[in-house]
């Protein structure tokens, strides 16, 4: 059965608007959860590591002001992408991993920012 | 920067062995191989995975070389399904970030 569920799977917004995508652990209490863009026949790319507790940590060239990420619980990663732009339409995937297992990933959501 | 390098793209006939390489020259000591694969639009499934010595289960088999430079992703009976992006990545613990390559892109062809 699935390992992680991420939700929406697919959103519509405004321009300017704000999104919160969901990513949650089913099977374990997760520390750490992983954020991840992917651009149309592009690899992935990683923007951000969510620690459960504290801030997250974000890649180079990522604004963490514009992709708020929030951790609260040891199930639940939030990431918010506010004041929303065409450019920021793209595929967003969390993944976790316990330790000693595989990361697992979500389904993915496909934001589409009109 | 990824730390795996794969070819872009390969072709396998349905019905027979898909064999995908990977290098990982700078791997150390600790770190495992691990191989992932996505379907179009979804998000990257879990193969398999190993540090040392050869794996199967019930999708596939990993074969690392004994310098550990190396390894390939077998699938025995390739089929349509199949057809996908794998991915070869490496890492040390479930903390550990995970940077993905371009991967491999797989067609099984009829």
């Amino acid at each position: 059965g699935a390992v992680v569920s991420q939700h929406p799977s697919w959103v519509i917004c405004k321009s300017g608007t704000s999104v919160k995508i969901e990513c949650r652990s089913l099977d374990f209490q997760a520390t750490t959860m992983f954020w991840y863009r992917q651009f149309p026949k592009q690899s992935l790319m990683l923007m951000a590591t969510s620690n459960e507790g504290s801030k997250a940590t974000y890649e180079q060239g990522v604004e963490k002001d514009k992709f708020l990420i929030n951790h609260a619980s040891l199930t639940l990663s939030t990431l918010t992408v506010t004041s929303a732009h065409p450019e920021d339409s793209s595929f967003y995937i969390c993944s976790v991993g316990a330790i000693g297992s595989p990361l697992h990933f979500g389904n993915g959501t496909r934001l589409t920012v009109t | 920067d990824a730390k795996t390098t794969q070819p872009t793209s390969m072709d396998c006939a349905e019905g027979r062995a898909a064999n995908l390489p990977c290098n990982h020259s700078t791997i150390s000591g600790n770190e495992y191989v691990y191989w992932y694969r996505q379907i179009h639009s979804q998000g990257p499934q879990y193969i398999i995975h190993g540090l040392k010595n050869n794996e199967t289960n019930e999708m596939a088999s990993l074969i690392i070389t004994e310098d550990r430079k190396s390894s390939t992703l077998i699938l025995p009976h390739a089929t349509l399904r199949d057809t996908a992006v794998y991915y070869c990545i490496v890492r040390w613990a479930s903390y550990d970030k995970v940077i993905f390559g371009p991967g491999t892109s797989l067609s099984v062809i009829p």
